[in-house]
């Protein structure tokens, strides 16, 4: 299994909803990633898990909380979003030195 | 802060040319390059990875080179197709650790048939 899967591949929310995305991979990385993309943007890091733990969040906001419960998944919950977070959310996965991506989630925030 | 700027920002050619694709970089302590392709509203795709003691990588009509003391890098596309239409995006790694990626604006590419 060479890929990284995101579910689900579009959601739309209410401000006052709470969701979760979901980033699995089965290829052994110890490392996953959160970006986010515009439109017409390039992919922005937001979080990173080592082994686990969170070593990197570039300083986003608390509505987003990310959870790596093992070292296939990665999870980011949602809740109380604004409009403009709406964007494609990827996710990424390492072991050593290339990046692989998943599809994305779209997300639109009503 | 490093900074990634890809040139030209559109290019649009007919089949069959060989093109260049520019990415430049303000900070040499870079790790390793990423070239992806990213087809409207999908995911990322990896083409190629260069390390930062490589000079150049090749996959199929793919050709990546890394001149890490100047900042740059080139993605040479040869004979191109219709199919290679997408959006081509660099990024750079700046260490050996869980680092994330710092991407440029990336190059939209158009091949007429």
């Amino acid at each position: 299994d060479t890929e990284v899967t995101q579910t689900p591949k579009h959601l739309v929310m209410g401000m006052t909803n709470k969701k979760s995305l979901k980033c699995e991979q089965h290829m052994g990385h110890r490392a996953m990633y959160w970006y986010k993309q515009k439109a017409k943007k390039p992919p922005e890091l937001m979080f990173v898990y080592s082994y686990e733990k969170l070593s990197i969040n570039e300083s986003v906001p608390s509505r987003f909380s990310p959870e790596c419960p093992n070292s296939s998944l990665l999870n980011l919950h949602l809740h109380a979003l604004q409009p403009e977070d709406s964007a494609l959310y990827l996710c990424a996965s390492s072991l050593a030195f290339e990046q692989f991506f998943g599809p994305g989630t779209r997300l639109t925030v009503l | 802060k490093q900074e990634v700027t890809q040139i030209p920002a559109a290019l649009s050619v007919p089949e069959g040319e060989n093109l260049v694709l520019n990415c430049s970089f303000t900070d040499s302590a870079i790790y390793n390059l990423q070239w992806f392709r990213q087809d409207p509203g999908k995911g990322l795709t990896s083409l190629l990875l260069i390390q930062s003691s490589q000079r150049e990588q090749t996959s199929g009509r793919l050709n990546a080179s890394l001149d890490k003391s100047s900042g740059r890098s080139t993605l040479y596309i040869a004979a191109s197709q219709p199919g290679d239409s997408a959006t081509y995006l660099c990024a750079v790694r700046p260490g050996g650790g869980a680092d994330g990626l710092t991407f440029g604006k990336g190059t939209h590419l158009i091949i007429q048939p």
